[in-house]
């Protein structure tokens, strides 16, 4: 069936190092892509976007790149902080999804060590 | 700027009580609303969203209700609690009409007993 999922449920990183997140999405059709942060205990916020006509695109410290041919998203995170601690999740939207609704993936805790 | 104000912040309830949990939207108008809930550890299961007032579409059969008052107010309902509708709900908008990104409120802590 169609899903959005993450390869590593938790990652760790050394602070000032990168972090790369991986998503693996099934629906083909999906157009449009998200990344989410959530710190424990509050709602999820919006980092970057990216549309299926774009390759990659690139934020502040931050960059998505979109592999369609392998149906793959990654969330890129340069010279990783204590305040980048948290759950990462993708979410996508498709045409057959029906209005704007978002199917999300089940998350990656990213822990910056010091 | 736009914001999301979600009450309460934290809810106790025994099993059997109802539960009225509200969402408010400022700085925008006719946005889509969305009501999610999310179980310790896990994604984001959607409950409900609403492309207008009194619009209200359910995703999944449960213990809840929801009702759009106002443009901008959505407010989650339980006639009576189960101990499985503990969770973290949350209140998420975006603009009427395509597909966009969600922005999410901070959400409500609910602990059924």
């Amino acid at each position: 069936g169609e899903s959005v999922g993450l390869h590593l449920p938790t990652l760790s990183v050394q602070e000032g190092d990168n972090s790369i997140i991986n998503c693996a999405y099934s629906n083909s059709a999906s157009d449009y892509f998200i990344w989410y942060k959530q710190e424990s205990g509050k709602g999820p916020q919006f980092i970057i976007d990216i549309r299926s006509n774009m390759d990659k695109r690139q934020g502040q410290r931050v960059t998505v790149l979109l592999n369609k041919t392998v149906k793959h998203l990654s969330l890129q995170i340069a010279a990783t902080q204590p305040g980048d601690s948290a759950v990462y999740f993708c979410a996508e939207n498709s045409p057959t999804g029906g209005g704007n609704k978002l199917t999300f993936g089940t998350g990656t805790q990213l822990k910056v060590e010091l | 700027s736009q914001t999301i104000h979600q009450w309460p912040a934290t809810l106790v309830q025994p099993v059997g009580s109802p539960l009225s949990l509200e969402c408010t939207v400022e700085g925008t108008s006719n946005p889509n609303l969305y009501w999610y809930r999310q179980a310790a550890g896990r994604g984001l299961q959607l409950l409900f969203y609403s492309v207008g007032i009194g619009q209200i579409s359910s995703e999944v059969p449960q213990n809840l209700s929801a009702s759009r008052p106002q443009d901008r107010q959505f407010i989650l309902s339980s006639k009576k609690l189960l101990l499985s509708d503990s969770g973290f709900y949350l209140c998420a908008r975006s603009p009427r009409g395509g597909r966009d990104t969600q922005y999410f409120g901070p959400g409500t802590r609910l602990t059924v007993l």
